[in-house]
């Protein structure tokens, strides 16, 4: 099984910040990763897919890059909404798809 | 507009079962893969089963293989999670969702007590 490793498993930032976030995968996944962000009693919400495309309506202070075993997540100028956990997700294995452990976005 | 609506959690002793339901509309259900992912209290996103659009293909980690079983109805746009020997640790909110993670339920709480 591929296994999904974030870091750091929280962070502190302030608005305006740039902020970037870090997932290894434990096999090559190619570029089969997505990028999500949750906030408190909501489900995940899609950011970026095939490491690098923005899903429509995100903003464009989100980017992703990577492939193969390491990938990023940056978020440019930090917003409020921004403060949130963020989750990385293998889609390489056929219908396995394993995340990342997340990372905690605070103030 | 696509739309997951699970349903069926509620609390549960322990050795217990349950099925989940996920409720598609939207959307033209079998020709997509589906998935079903936890998260308990406190805790980070768990993926628990896939399954293929026509249903012929599953998945399962570890934590849940030989007691969990996902199945899905395509004529009535419908995704299933059957529960058996329900543990504590199974305790969490189940999501339903899309594989392609562009669409998600809003969960269901599953609780495993005595």
């Amino acid at each position: 099984d591929i296994q999904m490793t974030q870091s750091p498993s929280s962070l502190a930032a302030s608005v305006g910040d740039r902020v970037t976030i870090t997932c290894r995968a434990s096999q090559s996944i190619s570029r089969y990763l997505i990028w999500y962000q949750q906030k408190p009693g909501k489900a995940p919400k899609l950011l970026i897919y095939g490491a690098s495309s923005l899903e429509s309506g995100v903003p464009s202070r989100f980017s992703g890059s990577g492939s193969g075993t390491d990938f990023t997540l940056t978020i440019n100028n930090l917003q409020p909404e921004d403060f949130a956990t963020y989750y990385c997700q293998q889609t390489y294995s056929t219908l396995m798809f394993t995340f990342g452990q997340g990372t905690k976005v605070e103030i | 507009e696509v739309r997951l609506l699970e349903s069926g959690g509620g609390l549960v002793q322990p050795g217990g079962s349950l099925r989940l339901s996920c409720a598609a509309s939207g959307l033209t259900f079998g020709s997509y893969d589906m998935t079903w992912v936890r998260q308990a209290p406190g805790r980070g996103l768990e993926w628990v089963s896939g399954i293929s659009g026509s249903g012929d293909n599953t998945k399962y980690a570890d934590s849940v293989k030989g007691r969990f079983t996902i199945s899905r109805d395509n004529s009535r746009n419908t995704l299933f999670l059957q529960m058996n020997s329900l543990r504590l640790e199974d305790t969490a909110v189940y999501f339903c969702a899309k594989a392609a993670g562009d669409h998600w339920g809003q969960g269901t709480l599953v609780s495993v007590s005595s």
